[in-house]
């Protein structure tokens, strides 16, 4: 099945600092999604984004779905930033998430 | 709208012991899914169903069950408890789109299980 490969695994910024998440994947997509998990577990949709750039508010994710990765930034960050960052994927028939293992943010006041 | 809801928010299973887990969506979904997440690991898919009457298995389906009897609403049923059941349970909906309109899955709060 596809791999999803998630870099950096572990982040720590100061507050109001940019950070890049990244997400590659092994082969092509049809969905992928980046997801915000807070502290209380919560899974927070952030984007959808198979292909192409998207921006909302602070965040932004753009998707080479030809080259196989994915890209998150987060700028000026804050301490509500603070969490899991997921990327998951679906590749080929039907809709089965596969998700990567996460990158866990902390923002620092 | 309510969205995804999940019910109940925390349970304490012992060995043995069976269990419903709750999953509503109200946005008119055609697909719905189950996804188990471990401790420090990304979610994984247990079972998912494409309408009413059709459930198929994902990732991690054994220990589990479900049925869809309406467009609503997809319990899952865990039937004699094992502590390697201990996790957090997601359930998930989406509109089963396909090509570029894409098929975006809300996720509901999930269930924390532990099995004792």
């Amino acid at each position: 099945g596809i791999q999803v490969e998630q870099s950096p695994p572990d982040l720590i910024l100061q507050e109001g600092a940019n950070s890049t998440l990244r997400c590659n994947f092994s082969d092509s997509v049809n969905n992928l999604q980046w997801f915000h998990q807070n502290p209380w577990g919560q899974l927070i949709n952030l984007f959808y984004i198979p292909s192409g750039t998207k921006q909302n508010g602070r965040l932004s994710a753009t998707t080479v779905a030809t080259e196989r990765y994915s890209l998150l930034y987060i700028s000026s960050s804050q301490t509500t930033d603070s969490g899991v960052y997921f990327c998951a994927v679906v590749a080929g028939y039907g809709n089965k998430l596969v998700f990567g293992a996460g990158t866990i943010l902390r923002v620092k006041s | 709208n309510a969205g995804v809801t999940q019910t109940p928010k925390f349970r304490i299973l012992k060995i043995g012991q069976s269990m419903t887990l709750q999953c509503a969506q109200d946005m008119n979904h055609n697909y719905m899914y189950w996804y188990r997440q471990d401790p420090g690991m990304g979610l994984k898919l247990i079972y998912y169903s494409v309408g009413a009457g059709i459930t198929d298995k994902g990732e991690v389906p054994n220990g589990y069950n479900v049925s869809r009897s309406t467009t609503e609403d997809f319990p899952l049923r865990l039937e004699l408890a094992a502590p390697s059941q201990t996790s957090v349970y997601f359930c998930a909906s989406s509109f089963g789109l396909a090509g570029p309109l894409g098929d975006e899955q809300f996720f509901g709060p999930g269930t924390r299980l532990t099995v004792l």
